[in-house]
């Protein structure tokens, strides 16, 4: 069973570009959550999606969005970026089936941004 | 606000000894979950070992052990017989029961080195 993918994995921009970052989730997964981490902040919750709509969102600016596709992949958009949004993006797939929060995370290796 | 705290930044363990990793959390809540996810080098995310706040049994996987304080608002875990093979960021997470599947609280994580 191939587990979660993320593209790219690493990627330079400038200042005021956007990017977008995608992750396919293990076979079978509706929920998709994704996570900035730094050295500074650690894992930080971006937003979670399951069935095509967010039902949760971290304390991050409107730059960061995402959405999520019928085949449950998930793309994750940052515009106008800044230096501070360097980082390793992680995300995230589970089960979520009938709503249990059980808690297991099956994690992507990464997308590492450098902005510049 | 839940907030979860790894006071250890850095930590180090002789091959075939046993070490401890702490963890400290905050939450008003009485039923929630608690994690420990480990990064190895490669980046990858893996769950280590779950425990539910109702169980009062420590949870155990292996060489993994936790020893959960409920009252104490604490959650250790030892690895026992430590292998190379452990040397990793360690983080410690929690997620309300019946909250979103997808965010978890992580702490700052620990280092740990694994000395041949």
């Amino acid at each position: 069973k191939a587990g979660v993918t993320q593209t790219p994995r690493y990627l330079i921009k400038t200042r005021g570009q956007q990017v977008t970052l995608s992750c396919s989730p293990i076979s079978g997964h509706r929920s998709v959550s994704w996570y900035q981490q730094t050295p500074g902040q650690g894992l930080q919750f971006l937003f979670e999606y399951f069935s095509e709509t967010q039902r949760n969102k971290g304390n991050f600016p409107g730059r960061f969005s995402g959405r999520q596709f019928s085949n449950s992949r998930s793309e994750m958009n940052v515009s106008t970026l800044e230096l501070g949004d360097s980082a390793l993006y992680l995300c995230a797939s589970s089960l979520a089936t009938g709503g249990l929060n059980t808690g297991e995370l099956f994690f992507g290796e990464g997308s590492r941004l450098t902005v510049l | 606000a839940q907030t979860v705290t790894q006071s250890q930044p850095e930590m180090s363990v002789q091959e075939a000894e046993t070490v401890t990793l702490s963890c400290t959390y905050d939450t008003s809540e009485s039923d929630y979950y608690l994690f420990w996810y480990k990064q190895p080098p490669s980046r990858q995310m893996i769950l280590v070992i779950r425990q539910e706040a109702y169980k009062q049994q420590n949870a155990t996987e292996n060489r993994f052990s936790v020893n959960f304080q409920k009252a104490a608002k604490s959650f250790s875990l030892k690895i026992s017989d430590s292998q190379l093979g452990d040397a990793a960021m360690y983080f410690c997470a929690y997620t309300p029961w019946g909250g979103s599947q997808g965010n978890l609280i992580f702490g700052k994580g620990t280092k740990l080195s694994v000395k041949p």
